[in-house]
């Protein structure tokens, strides 16, 4: 059975200060790997993709990916309250693209 | 603008009704995808289709059917065969089926059985 596993949380943070989200994947054929927002009640949202080791920044978004250890991570730097959401990371294993997703990380940002 | 509609956005279903939701995308996307989420469960795959006229089962698929006629258009009907239907389902496409630019979803639809 392939799995994406996270900390369910919440992960609770001031705002301003750095937020960690991990992931780790069990399958070792996994290519690409995304992390998602969503916001409750509302449908996720793309806002990562990483394919290759190492880190991917986007604005106050870094991804990370080690594919040695299957360990994927997401930085959200000066978080704010709107970044409060429950975060999904998911990995495919190319070819056939069908993700598998983790269960996500609930993620509170208080002022 | 291009993007993925789901219709209703809640549906209330009684006993032994089937029930048929609706996701049309404009995106040209070729491979589309139905997910069940359900409250610390995270999203589990019902069916999936990458061309015209073909679709597969995913995960969790009894109860469930589904049709592509149409590249634009992936309907789900959820039977009376379903026995916990209650939850949000969501629809998604992609590209094409071996493209690494992850998923586009819609806004989902919450089916509740009354």
């Amino acid at each position: 059975q392939k799995e994406v596993e996270q900390n369910s949380g919440p992960l609770s943070v001031p705002e301003g200060a750095i937020a960690s989200l991990n992931c780790t994947y069990s399958d070792r054929g996994s290519q690409s790997f995304f992390w998602y927002r969503q916001y409750s009640g509302k449908s996720p949202e793309l806002i990562m993709s990483i394919y290759s080791n190492g880190d991917k920044e986007d604005g106050r978004f870094t991804a990370q990916l080690n594919k040695a250890s299957q360990y994927v991570s997401l930085l959200i730097r000066d978080s704010q309250p709107s970044d409060s959401a429950t975060y999904l990371c998911a990995a495919s294993n190319g070819g056939f693209q069908k993700l598998v997703f983790g269960t996500g990380t609930r993620l509170l940002v208080s002022p | 603008d291009g993007g993925i509609t789901q219709s209703p956005k809640y549906l209330f279903r009684k006993e032994g009704q089937n029930v048929t939701l609706s996701c049309e995308q404009n995106l040209n996307h070729d491979a589309m995808y139905w997910y069940r989420q359900d409250p610390g469960q995270g999203l589990r795959l019902i069916y999936y289709s990458q061309i015209v006229n073909d679709f597969q089962k995913g995960d969790i698929a009894e109860g469930y059917s589904v049709s592509r006629e149409k590249k634009e258009s992936f309907p789900l009907t959820v039977t009376s065969a379903q026995k916990n239907p209650t939850a949000f389902y969501l629809c998604a496409s992609s590209i094409h089926p071996s493209d690494n630019y992850g998923y586009t979803f819609g806004s989902g639809t919450r089916l509740t059985v009354v």
